[in-house]
């Protein structure tokens, strides 16, 4: 499985743009990048997932480059709701025989007011 | 609520002692998973079902850890003569597995602490 890597920690204010980045720099072809979002207490929540390009939906945007090396997560006008550890994630098709889902340790967004 | 329920949300025990949580999966999804996760870390995988069958189990967890999904249902979790090694919180997750892009869906967790 390809190793992600982001940043550990993440400061933010009220109403700015939110972007966070991860590596992946041993993505397979057919893997797939997905973001969760956690907050304290809970557990992980789906946000986006993209294979390429760009994927936007009510959350968040993910961008996803040429070489899908990186891919960057982008969280538009961040509340202080939005505080919670972000996860990247490299999954790999269905019909890879690979069915478990590899959590680092996330990025760590504290949004102030 | 449509969405995964896990019981008890607290425990607490003593060491030595055998605990058991419960997951109650979104109805419709076939996979059930469980995790576990300790401060500042993020989620590590223990065991995953596809229906009533147990098809992996993490090669790092111990022999006092054993899962069930009967039929295919709920899931139980049991720790057995627990250490204070086995303080975490325990996920678990459901999903559909045949979706496209699979999605899992996690309940919010047993907090064990052994004493």
């Amino acid at each position: 499985l390809a190793k992600t890597t982001q940043p550990i920690s993440m400061d933010s204010y009220e109403g700015q743009e939110v972007n966070i980045t991860c590596s992946h720099n041993n993505i397979a072809t057919n893997d797939y990048i997905t973001w969760y979002q956690q907050f304290p207490s809970q557990g992980p929540r789906f946000i986006i997932q993209g294979y390429k390009t760009k994927v936007t939906n009510e959350v968040a945007s993910l961008f996803i480059p040429a070489d899908r090396k990186s891919s960057t997560l982008s969280l538009p006008r961040v509340s202080l709701s939005d505080t919670a550890v972000y996860y990247c994630l490299v999954v790999p098709p269905e019909d890879s025989g690979y069915s478990t889902l590899t959590f680092g340790k996330g990025t760590m967004l504290l949004v102030s007011p | 609520d449509t969405g995964v329920s896990q019981n008890p949300r607290h425990k607490i025990t003593k060491r030595g002692q055998n605990v058991t949580f419960r997951c109650d999966p979104i109805s419709e999804h076939n996979r059930l998973y469980w995790y576990r996760q300790t401060l500042g870390q993020g989620p590590e995988f223990l065991t995953y079902f596809q229906n009533e069958a147990q098809l992996e189990k993490s090669r790092l967890l111990s022999d006092r850890f054993s899962a069930e999904r009967p039929k295919g249902s709920f899931s139980t979790l049991e720790i057995q003569r627990t250490e204070q090694g086995d303080s975490a919180m325990y996920l678990c997750a459901s999903s559909l597995f045949r979706d496209l892009n699979e999605k899992l869906f996690f309940g919010s967790g047993t907090q064990l602490s052994v004493l």
